[in-house]
């Protein structure tokens, strides 16, 4: 069985740092490309980062470039997201997807962003 | 950056058909495809390549796709059809999600 699970998120202060994890199972992990896709409370979908199956391709979102770093561990079957200067306008829940076309998803992790 | 565009709703009734489109300039070049969400839950494909439909998804969901749009049809729509669903694609370093379009089934 896929399985996705993210973890890694809570609530920071504007300005502050988080960094989010995705562990995967059930699938040959090094063989997928991966993204981090986002909701705001309320809102639509929004794709934040994509990384390719050996990490040498990376693409960010234009509202996310220069403050998110996408990366991924392939021996441990995990993906990473590192965020930093994070603003009130990134409290959104954060999924994983594995795939280029997002084929499986996590639960997603709700990052909140408040003083 | 592309965009995508949908409907911000739709309705039918229970057993009617359902037609969702999304347009963009991406769709001309790259495969389109759909995700359902449930209130609470992780998007899950119901369409992949414009017209593709994975394993374990109704036979009443099916797309298509002309030039710039692709369409999602849900033939005898179901209460428990009702959900968000958003169209997708990706080009070069670009993905991109449509806004979204609420089905309701009453």
């Amino acid at each position: 069985e896929v399985q996705l699970v993210e973890s890694g998120g809570g609530l920071v202060q504007p300005g502050g740092s988080l960094r989010l994890s995705c562990v995967a199972s059930g699938f040959t992990f090094r063989s997928y490309e991966m993204n981090w896709v986002r909701q705001a409370p309320g809102k639509g979908l929004e794709w934040v980062s994509y990384i390719s199956s050996s990490g040498s391709l990376i693409y960010y979102a234009d509202s996310v470039k220069g403050r998110f770093t996408i990366s991924r561990d392939n021996a441990k079957s995990s993906l990473y997201l590192q965020m930093n200067s994070l603003g009130a306008e990134d409290t959104a829940v954060y999924y994983c997807g594995a795939g280029s076309g997002n084929d499986y998803w996590g639960q997603g992790t709700l990052v909140t962003v408040s003083s | 950056s592309y965009e995508l565009t949908q409907p911000s709703s739709v309705s039918v009734s229970p057993g009617q058909t359902a037609r969702i489109t999304c347009s963009g300039d991406i769709l001309a070049k790259k495969y389109g495809r759909w995700f359902q969400q449930k209130p609470g839950q992780a998007p899950v494909v119901v369409i992949y390549r414009d017209s593709e439909r994975p394993s374990g998804i109704p036979e009443r969901f099916s797309g298509s796709s002309s030039r710039t749009t692709v369409t999602l049809t849900i033939s005898g729509a179901q209460v428990e059809d009702e959900a968000d669903y958003y169209c997708f694609s990706a080009a070069d370093n670009n993905r991109v999600f449509g806004g979204g379009t609420r089905l309701t089934v009453l």
